[in-house]
């Protein structure tokens, strides 16, 4: 089975402080793992996944097998980037299965 | 390209009714992914299909039936609607070549609520 925790319903930080978006997954392969968002009054969208190790919009997530984890971080958070932040993931190959946390909505005050 | 879209946008059905949501994938998408999202909550798997049939299957009752038609469209029909059927249904697609590797294209969804 595979399963997505995001332990926290809100987060709020103040404008350029640091963000974290904590994630942890239980899966007994080796996954793919992504972070979606969706900002007000918009659709769920991609912002990043694991095997392409890219920066989008600033934010960076590491997938930590040994701790089952992959966080999601910015060094400096922008008014523009609240929202509510999904982490997901899926196996691979196959006719995948994508798993989806309940999400945090990130809050960034001015 | 106007992307997954998904008719109609709201929907309103009594309990015991049945009802069928609609999602068109994004243009060169071939594989269809449906969700339930319920207030306050993650997305849901409801199930997957490709090439006309269902592929992967969530926890959901046989209540929920879909079907995908030669041009990818596709269609989920709940029957025997109950309240706690509400929430959002969302619509995804993707490329079954390349997998979910490079990410769902999501539809706005369809409101669902039971009375």
């Amino acid at each position: 089975a595979q399963r997505v925790t995001q332990p926290e319903k809100l987060l709020s930080v103040f404008k350029g402080a640091p963000v974290e978006l904590k994630c942890n997954y239980s899966y007994s392969g080796s996954p793919e793992l992504f972070w979606y968002v969706q900002y007000s009054r918009q659709r769920l969208q991609l912002l990043l996944r694991h095997i392409s190790r890219e920066s989008i919009k600033g934010f960076t997530a590491d997938l930590n097998k040994g701790e089952t984890s992959f966080h999601l971080k910015k060094p400096f958070a922008q008014e523009e980037d609240s929202a509510m932040y999904y982490c997901a993931l899926s196996s691979w190959g196959g006719y995948q299965k994508v798993t989806f946390g309940t999400g945090t909505k990130l809050q960034v005050i001015p | 390209d106007a992307g997954v879209t998904q008719s109609p946008t709201h929907l309103i059905k009594t309990r015991g009714q049945q009802v069928t949501l609609r999602c068109s994938p994004k243009s060169g998408h071939d594989t269809v992914s449906w969700y339930q999202q319920a207030l306050g909550q993650g997305p849901q798997f409801i199930f997957q299909y490709y090439e006309e049939e269902e592929r992967q299957r969530g926890n959901f009752p046989d209540r929920f039936s879909g079907h995908q038609f030669p041009n990818y469209s596709s269609e989920l029909n709940v029957n025997a609607l109950l309240l706690g059927d509400s929430a959002l249904y969302l619509c995804a697609s993707s490329e079954r070549e390349t997998g979910t590797g490079v990410g769902y294209t999501f539809g706005s969804g369809t409101r669902l609520t039971v009375v």
